[in-house]
């Protein structure tokens, strides 16, 4: 049964800073979702990683997949108040047409 | 395209009570999925649908049932509320077989007292 953890599960920075989200998971896959999540709003879509090695970049946002670590990590560079939201990672389940998501990281970036 | 609407947005009840929420998606997608959201819970998946006519149970079904009668609608029915059922439910669709991103609607947050 595929198992997905996100660390850390809170994190509060400064403006300014760098930091990294990690996205561990149990079993073989070739692809992995990242979503973004406002405070009270529906989850969007931020990126689709689809094979070893992908690195996709949206503004200050940076994902990458390395699938022998079974590991994503979801970089920020120099935070700004505008990224403070909840991200999850999601892989596909073997077992159906389904998603399993880790529990999300809640970013809070103060000024 | 709207892409994925629910109805209602907010909804309060007694327990007891029954009610059905609506998923509407207009992008012809063949799957689609209720979850729930509780805070520290991170997302449920309660049922999902494969095509119309066409339903399964996922991580916490029980309380909820569902149906797909037309391919563009997806319904979760609480047939009787309980307090345990508070939660912001989401629908979601994906394309087709093999293509695992899914479109995520607003949201309905339901409270049962």
């Amino acid at each position: 049964e595929l198992k997905v953890e996100q660390n850390p599960l809170f994190l509060s920075m400064q403006e300014g800073k760098n930091y990294t989200i990690y996205c561990n998971y149990s079993t073989t896959s070739d692809r992995l979702y990242w979503y973004r999540q406002d405070p009270g709003k529906s989850l969007e879509s931020l990126f689709v990683l689809l094979s070893n090695g992908a690195v996709k970049q949206e503004g200050r946002l940076m994902a990458s997949l390395d699938t022998k670590a079974r590991l994503s990590t979801l970089h920020i560079t120099a935070a700004v108040h505008d990224l403070s939201a909840t991200y999850f990672c999601a892989l596909p389940s073997r077992e159906a047409q389904k998603l399993v998501f880790g529990q999300g990281t809640r970013l809070t970036i103060n000024p | 395209n709207a892409g994925v609407t629910q109805t209602p947005k907010f909804r309060v009840l007694k327990t007891g009570q029954s009610m059905t929420l609506l998923c509407a998606q207009d992008m012809n997608h063949e799957y689609m999925y209720w979850y729930r959201q509780d805070p520290g819970m991170g997302l449920r998946l309660i049922h999902y649908s494969v095509g119309e006519g066409t339903t399964a149970k996922g991580e916490v079904p029980d309380g909820y049932n569902v149906s797909r009668l037309k391919k563009q609608n997806f319904l979760l029915g609480l047939e009787s509320a309980a307090p345990s059922q508070t939660s912001v439910y989401f629908c979601a669709s994906s394309p087709r077989q093999g293509w695992y991103e899914q479109y995520f609607g607003p949201g309905t947050r339901l409270t049962v007292t």
